[in-house]
């Protein structure tokens, strides 16, 4: 079946600890994000990258980092410089970017500092 | 910018009445609108979306759109709502400019309950 899947589905930090969400595709999907989402606040577009080793910051990126190493995979770097990292985190492709262009959602991840 | 606003937070409906799930836009040109919606502890799921074709625009589980230009709106509807659609939906509009050309940009979202 071909998917996005995200993992761990569950992941706690210690405060202080850098943690990597990883994120991977196999609908050869050019485009990829990764949005935060808090209770009441939507979806905020943390980065997204169109290509491979190319990236770019959205909205939120101050305390996060990626890479796009592969087509297939986007992780996310969850830094011990994110001051509130508490949230849950989804994983998105497209098979472009352009106006118009859906966007396909893994499960998500759920980061819990503790 | 674009942007989109969903009002309400929170809409009840008991089970077999309408849904009207609320969105507005802002643009300046003719936006590509989407739907989704999101189960506890999932991703989201597409709905439906609007491309500039039929102004109403029919998406998956009797859900439909329609979007009005004068009013600047794309509201969810559905005729009779079941136990099984509580969820919170999302409307969301593709970004137009610079960039971030394409990007999708989010609602706050909107949680429905369904009453037995």
């Amino acid at each position: 079946d071909g998917g996005i899947t995200q993992s761990p589905k569950y992941l706690f930090r210690k405060e202080g600890q850098n943690v990597t969400l990883s994120c991977e595709q196999n609908l050869n999907h050019d485009a990829m994000y990764w949005y935060r989402q808090d209770p009441g606040q939507g979806l905020r577009l943390i980065y997204y990258s169109q290509i491979v080793n190319d990236f770019q910051k959205g909205d939120i990126a101050e305390g996060y980092s990626v890479s796009r190493e592969k087509k297939e995979s986007f992780p996310l770097t969850v830094t011990s410089a994110q001051k509130n990292p508490t949230a849950f985190y989804l994983c998105a492709s497209s098979s472009r970017r352009g106006m118009g262009t859906e966007a396909f959602f893994g499960q998500g991840t759920r980061l819990t500092v503790v | 910018a674009q942007s989109v606003t969903q009002l309400g937070s929170h809409v009840s409906v008991s089970e077999g009445a309408l849904v009207l799930l609320r969105c507005n836009y802002s643009s300046s040109v003719p936006p590509y609108l989407f739907w989704y919606v999101q189960y506890p502890n999932q991703g989201l799921q597409l709905l439906l979306k609007y491309t500039s074709a039929a102004t109403l625009v029919k998406g998956i589980n009797g859900f439909e759109a329609e979007f009005k230009k004068s009013e600047t709106s794309f509201h969810l509807t559905k005729p009779s709502a079941h136990m099984s659609d509580a969820a919170e939906y999302f409307c969301a509009v593709s970004d137009l400019y610079g960039g971030s050309q394409g990007n999708l940009i989010f609602g706050k979202g909107t949680k429905l309950s369904v009453k037995p």
